[in-house]
């Protein structure tokens, strides 16, 4: 069975930076593209950015660019989510997913969220 | 980037009943349409996978169609489990973009 543990929220002030982190396991974790989504209080999924299995390409949504980087290991499964420059706006539930394939597709397991608040 | 538009927003209905959820893209995605069931507090789930294909494990009475632009979530006969939140997402081109959302409820 496939496992995402994701980690690294918390509160952090606006304009500051923070590091997710994504552990996957149960699964050849350098087989497949990831992707980070997220969910902001009372609004709809958002797809924040992916990265090919074997880190070649990023992807991200434009309201990150350029703030937010994406990144992988595969010797140790971990994804990475860097953000920085954060806004009240970045504040929500930020979800680690496994892509269909290694080229990247839809959304195929999902770990359970972690939380970030940008607040003074 | 690729605009998915669903309709309705919130969608009222009953135990039993026959339901469907439309999503639009701003330009063809071909199949490349995926349908997500999300619930408060826990991890989305896919249903449905270019367009049509059924994720192993979702009940049957969810059916996906459509190609192009134009696509439609079908559950045939409403059950308890089923009152979440849907959303569809195009995988044909990156940014990856969602729907925003359609709400099932009592």
């Amino acid at each position: 069975e496939v496992y995402l543990v994701e980690s690294g929220g918390g509160l952090i002030q606006p304009g500051g930076s923070l590091r997710l982190s994504c552990e996957g396991s149960g699964y050849t974790f350098s087989g497949y593209a990831m992707a980070w989504v997220r969910q902001a209080p009372g609004k709809g999924l958002e797809w924040v950015s992916g990265i090919r299995a074997n880190h070649d390409s990023t992807y991200y949504a434009d309201s990150v660019k350029g703030r937010f980087t994406i990144s992988r290991d595969n010797s140790k499964s971990l994804l990475y989510l860097q953000m920085h420059s954060l806004t009240a706006d970045d504040t929500a539930t930020y979800y680690c997913a496994r892509d269909d394939a290694p080229g990247g597709g839809y959304c195929d397991s999902w770990g359970q969220g972690v939380q970030v608040t940008v607040s003074p | 980037d690729i605009q998915m538009t669903q309709s309705p927003s919130t969608l009222s209905a009953s135990l039993g009943d026959r339901v469907t959820i439309t999503c639009r893209a701003s330009q063809s995605i071909d199949v490349w349409l995926a349908w997500y069931q999300h619930k408060p507090g826990k991890a989305p789930k896919v249903l449905i996978y270019k367009t049509y294909y059924l994720e192993s494990g979702v009940p049957s009475r969810f059916s996906g169609r459509g190609y192009g632009t134009e696509f439609t979530l079908t559950i045939s006969s409403l059950q308890p489990d089923d009152f979440a939140t849907y959303y569809c997402q195009q995988y044909k081109t990156d940014p990856r973009t969602f729907g925003q959302g359609t709400k099932v409820e009592i």
